[in-house]
């Protein structure tokens, strides 16, 4: 299916590990890349390619892939990094060339 | 570095149309995938559709296919996303976005954007 599934939250203490998955069939065969997005600001790339980070993105923040699923990690979690959490990914062509996941609230408790 | 600037607030009757442009600055885009995103107030993002200006090449989500038309303007660096026959679900903030960098790209495929407008808010409303 062309849907990529998130948890719709997930709720850390400051200093914890936060762990975000995003599955779905095109992540079997394609890259995944990971946006931030906080309150009343456009989305924020952090990851790119399943497992880089663009410049400029804390060192706290990584990515892992296995089959159909991608996860975001967050170690070592700062009040800063609230915000809503997007996967991405696309098959490169027509209708299917950009899909984002369901997107994952992170709440730091 | 590139930058993209978005044009202002619509408030558009259901049926109606609306065109929203988002002009870029700083660099050459014209050959990168220029794509829309939508949020709904309180909801995800949505890809709209996408053009790669240099080749007049558009692209579009299944959902839009039909009625929503995107143009761009390379003489001035702009792209427009036009969409027809608003409903009420309409309302929503537009984004247009732009992978500029092109080492983010692998395997075929590249993230949606890496410099991003900052919205432009639609409302339908009658």
């Amino acid at each position: 299916s062309y849907e990529l599934t998130q948890p719709p939250s997930v709720s850390v203490s400051p200093g914890q590990t936060a762990r975000i998955t995003c599955s779905g069939d095109v992540l079997a065969k394609h890259h995944a890349y990971w946006y931030q997005q906080k309150a009343g600001q456009a989305p924020l790339l952090v990851m790119y390619r399943d497992t880089e980070r663009p410049s400029g993105i804390p060192e706290r923040f990584s990515g892992s892939s296995s089959g159909s699923t991608v996860m975001l990690t967050i170690t070592g979690v700062q009040a800063e990094d609230a915000a809503d959490y997007y996967c991405q990914s696309g098959e490169g062509s027509g209708t299917s060339l950009y899909v984002f996941g369901t997107g994952t609230k992170v709440t730091v408790l | 570095q590139v930058q993209l600037v978005q044009s202002g607030t619509e408030v558009k009757q259901p049926g109606s149309s609306v065109r929203v442009s988002c002009k870029a600055s700083g660099g050459t885009v014209s050959s990168h995938t220029l794509s829309w995103v939508r949020q709904a107030p309180g909801q995800g993002l949505e890809w709209i559709g996408a053009i790669i200006p240099v080749l007049g090449a558009t692209y579009f989500a299944q959902k839009f296919q039909g009625r929503v038309t995107i143009t761009a303007d390379e003489s001035t660096s702009t792209a427009y996303m036009e969409m027809s026959s608003l409903r009420y679900e309409d309302t929503a903030l537009y984004y247009c976005a732009i992978p500029i960098t092109r080492r983010y790209c692998g395997g075929g495929t590249c993230p949606l954007g890496d410099v991003w407008g900052k919205g432009t808010t639609v409302i339908v409303s009658s």
